[in-house]
């Protein structure tokens, strides 16, 4: 069992829909991420929440925007997106954001997004 | 390098054999290496973290070794079993924001 929860597992939805993608997690990490894994392609950061503020960016179209309501739980919000945006979106946490210690990044399972 | 680069791309080993293969990373500015195994329909499960060159760890029959001033790990198997059939991601740190960068995987699949 993940201990990273991601709901929904799968999501359909049009160009001109609002749906929002949720991650939970409650061992006590302070960072959280989105990452976009096209098929056979590595997984790419999207954005990083380190103590509920959000530090990273990577440049992700203004269509998706993340929001991090308390340090348990990381949405993604999205909203007129493209064919192109259907991916498989991990959601990750891990203790602190440090890039100097030793800690791994918990994944959840994922959630398969189809853009019609 | 500067991208992280994985090879090979896939590989079929037999029941009981051992394996390895190569993860390089960008060498400047190195903060981790770390390694992820990914089963199908599964979250990734992280194996190891790294940050000392010449450091090498293991967890029951996998291991791994790394070389920060060449820029590459290497991940075995030993003895390797159906239930190690997996995708095996690497991914370094090289930044001062703790950015993980992917490598696109190994995949490894062990026959019967």
């Amino acid at each position: 069992d993940t201990e990273v929860t991601q709901t929904p597992k799968h999501l359909v939805m049009g160009m001109t829909n609002k749906k929002s993608l949720k991650c939970e997690q409650h061992m006590g990490h302070r960072a959280m991420y989105w990452y976009k894994q096209k098929a056979k392609k590595p997984p790419e950061l999207m954005f990083v929440y380190s103590y509920e503020k959000l530090s990273i960016n990577e440049s992700v179209p203004s269509r998706f925007s993340p929001e991090c309501p308390n340090s348990s739980l990381l949405n993604l919000h999205l909203h007129a997106l493209q064919p192109e945006d259907s991916a498989l979106y991990l959601c990750a946490s891990s203790q602190t954001g440090n890039p100097y210690s030793n800690q791994p990044q918990h994944f959840g399972d994922g959630t398969r997004l189809s853009i019609l | 390098i500067l991208n992280v680069e994985q090879s090979p791309q896939s590989l079929h080993v037999q029941e009981g054999d051992s394996t390895n293969f190569t993860c390089s990373f960008p060498s400047s500015n190195f903060y981790a290496l770390h390694w992820y195994r990914w089963e199908t329909a599964k979250s990734p499960e992280a194996l190891f973290v790294m940050t000392l060159n010449g450091d090498e760890k293991k967890k029951g029959r996998i291991s791994a070794t790394l070389n920060t001033k060449e820029g590459y790990s290497y991940l075995y198997i030993k003895g390797s079993q159906p239930e190690d059939s997996a995708t095996y991601l690497c991914a370094s740190i090289s930044d001062s924001w703790g950015k993980l960068q992917f490598g696109a995987g190994t995949q490894v699949v062990v026959t019967p």
